[in-house]
């Protein structure tokens, strides 16, 4: 079974302070990993994903995650806040086989305070 | 490319009322998934199309149903609509079996 828990249902940061946004997941299989976006009244954009590999991967709008096995986590990280990063983030996991649907956290809503 | 795309974006209904939905994959995608976003129970998976078949199902009553068609294109329908059913609904496609999933804007229904 999968199961993603994100620490935090609200997240507020200072603009240019760190972003750090964590995800825990549970998978009984090797998973694929991902972190979404969500702006209001919108879908949900992709913001970077694990795959196999290089464990530290790098996304879109500066946003980067680290998965690491031994702690089950892949948590997301931005060095520095913009204004236009407040949004809902959502942490995902799909098993790499069998029915690879995708299982979500709860999100965390990200604000930046100017 | 153009992303996905769903219509209609806005649904009002009543209570007992069905409903469809429909979804157009990026060109050249053959899987369809389809997910149900509300405030109280997050994002869950209703079901996944390709190649016009059922390829997979989450855990939903049988009100809620779907389709995909020769073009990739996909519908849902939920019969005898009830409150609960208000969500945003979220449609998204990948390419066979790629592990990334490329959502939609969504229908956001509202059930009266």
């Amino acid at each position: 079974a999968q199961s993603v828990t994100q620490l935090g249902s609200h997240v507020s940061v200072s603009e240019g302070a760190l972003v750090l946004l964590r995800c825990n997941y549970s998978s009984s299989v090797p998973p694929y990993l991902f972190w979404y976006v969500q702006y209001p009244n919108q879908g949900l954009q992709l913001l970077l994903k694990y795959t196999t590999g290089a464990t530290l991967v790098k996304g879109i709008n500066g946003f980067e995650a680290e998965f690491k096995k031994s702690e089950t986590s892949f948590h997301l990280t931005k060095p520095s806040a913009h204004m236009s990063d407040a949004a809902e983030y959502f942490c995902a996991v799909s098993p790499q086989t069998g029915a690879n649907n995708l299982f979500f956290g709860t999100g965390t809503r990200l604000t930046v305070i100017p | 490319k153009a992303g996905v795309t769903q219509t209609p974006r806005y649904l009002i209904k009543t209570r007992g009322q069905q409903v469809t939905l429909s979804c157009s994959p990026i060109s050249g995608h053959r899987s369809v998934s389809w997910y149900q976003q509300t405030p109280g129970q997050g994002l869950q998976f209703l079901f996944e199309y390709f190649s016009e078949t059922q390829r997979n199902k989450g855990n939903f009553p049988g009100r809620f149903s779907g389709r995909q068609f020769s073009n990739s294109r996909s519908e849902m329908n939920v019969s005898t609509l009830e409150l609960g059913d208000s969500a945003l609904y979220l449609c998204a496609s990948r390419a066979g079996t790629e592990e990334t999933q490329y959502f939609g804007p969504g229908t956001r229904l509202l059930v009266l």
